[in-house]
């Protein structure tokens, strides 16, 4: 099924340790995003891409790092994880930055930091 | 000031009542606007753009006041299965080309 597949969808870390979250979509969209949800609150965006080889910053990137090799993948490391880094972490895509047809989303991953 | 800002609720109504969430945004340069769904622990998922001459899909209806920077969504004869959290969504096309959410509003929608 097309869509955005993410990877795992549950972890726990012990705080130093790190992981990669992994992201792939099959729609050939060229803007990909990492969101952070924690409870009760609205999505913050750490990381996005607007085009393989091409990474920017959003609202909270600090602890967390991108690379964009291919169209396809948009994988999010933590290095030094942190309690603070406890969240749903969402990644997105879209096949323009304003698209009508808005994001589509991974189904999560949740992660706790210990 | 938060660039997106709703009541979080929740909103408890009995079915077949009629609701309306309101949202404002802090950043007039915003082009793009949406009312995205989210379900518990589930991912968002796009309910509805807002178009500037307000628009209607079934028994949703959202509304733009760019003069105001305020967006509104409107359910009428609510069900069951609108009981979820709904995000004010707005695209800024200065900066960070991506969305900026809401923190939502929560439906509840009792028997």
């Amino acid at each position: 099924n097309a869509g955005v597949t993410q990877t795992p969808k549950f972890r726990i870390l012990k705080i130093g340790q790190s992981m990669t979250l992994q992201c792939t979509q099959d729609m050939n969209h060229n803007y990909m995003y990492w969101y952070r949800q924690d409870p009760g609150m609205g999505l913050k965006l750490i990381y996005y891409s607007v085009g393989a080889g091409i990474t920017d910053k959003g609202e909270v990137p600090n602890g967390y790092n991108v690379s964009r090799s291919t169209t396809e993948d948009f994988p999010l490391r933590l290095e030094l994880a942190a309690p603070s880094q406890t969240s749903v972490y969402f990644c997105a895509s879209s096949s323009q930055a304003g698209s009508v047809d808005g994001y589509t989303f991974g189904s999560g991953t949740r992660l706790t930091v210990v | 000031r938060k660039e997106v800002e709703q009541d979080p609720g929740p909103f408890n109504v009995p079915e077949g009542a009629t609701v309306a969430f309101n949202c404002t945004y802090s950043n007039s340069a915003s082009q793009s606007f949406f009312w995205y769904r989210q379900d518990c622990r589930k991912e968002p998922k796009l309910l509805m753009s807002v178009y500037s001459s307000g628009n209607e899909d079934g028994r949703f209806t959202a509304q733009l006041n760019r003069a105001s920077q305020y967006i509104s969504l409107l359910i009428r004869d609510s069900k069951l299965s609108d009981s979820a959290t709904y995000l004010c969504v707005v695209n800024e096309v200065t900066g960070r080309r991506a969305l900026t959410f809401g923190s939502g509003t929560r439906l509840q929608v009792q028997p």
